[in-house]
């Protein structure tokens, strides 16, 4: 069973700084997905990739398949970007989504 | 299209009473997910569907549990009798052509059982 883990497990941070959030996984997979969850509660997909890098507004997200390891990149944060963020993998024989447990960041003004 | 629909939004209700949530999936996603999101275990999967047909319920916690895809447009997760340990928020997701895709959440059901 594939092992997914990120990190941190929360973060703060000021408005416009850089912001990285790691993800590992531990068995090859097909995909990789970085979902962002509002306070409200709505999950919402970010990026879904195989590999390389996706870059949609101020969101970056890389892969490194041979490392098993994705980061999700946020430029000049702002405090609408408080989210968690969890990544989640796809592929094996169960073709379902396997969640990492999230990281919880807050940006202040 | 109006996205994935869930209901109820909300649903309180007394341990050992049957609840049913309900999903809707946008038309033409042929895959459809069942997730439940706790703060001790984050989200996981209970069961999905392809065309209609349960490919993996190694998810579902225990017979209390089951879920239904009657047709194309409909599907429904029901737990009979509910504990209060299966307070969560369910959320449904829909991909097309194939689980690599990319999954469309529903608002997700908060459930609460007293």
């Amino acid at each position: 069973k594939n092992e997914v883990e990120q990190s941190p497990q929360n973060l703060t941070a000021q408005e416009g700084e850089f912001i990285t959030i790691n993800c590992s996984y531990s068995v090859g997979i097909s995909a990789l997905h970085w979902l962002q969850q509002h306070p409200g509660g709505g999950i919402v997909s970010l990026f879904m990739l195989s590999s390389g890098k996706k870059k949609h507004g101020r969101l970056i997200a890389t892969i490194n398949i041979q490392e098993k390891h994705s980061s999700l990149h946020i430029t000049a944060s702002h405090p609408r970007d408080s989210a968690v963020y969890i990544c989640a993998v796809s592929g094996g024989s169960q073709g379902n989504l396997i969640f990492g447990k999230g990281t919880k960041l807050s940006v202040k003004p | 299209d109006a996205g994935v629909i869930q209901s109820p939004r909300h649903e309180v209700t007394e341990m050992g009473q049957e609840v049913t949530l309900r999903c809707k999936p946008i038309s033409g996603h042929d895959y459809l997910f069942w997730y439940r999101q706790t703060m001790m275990r984050g989200l996981e999967l209970l069961i999905y569907f392809n065309n209609n047909v349960p490919i993996d319920d190694s998810g579902m916690p225990e017979d209390r549990f089951s879920a239904k895809m009657p047709n194309a447009s409909f599907s429904t997760l029901k737990i009979q009798p509910s504990e209060p340990r299966d307070s969560a928020v369910y959320f449904c997701a829909g991909s097309s052509a194939s689980s690599y895709n990319e999954q469309f959440f529903g608002p997700g059901t908060r459930l609460t059982v007293l």
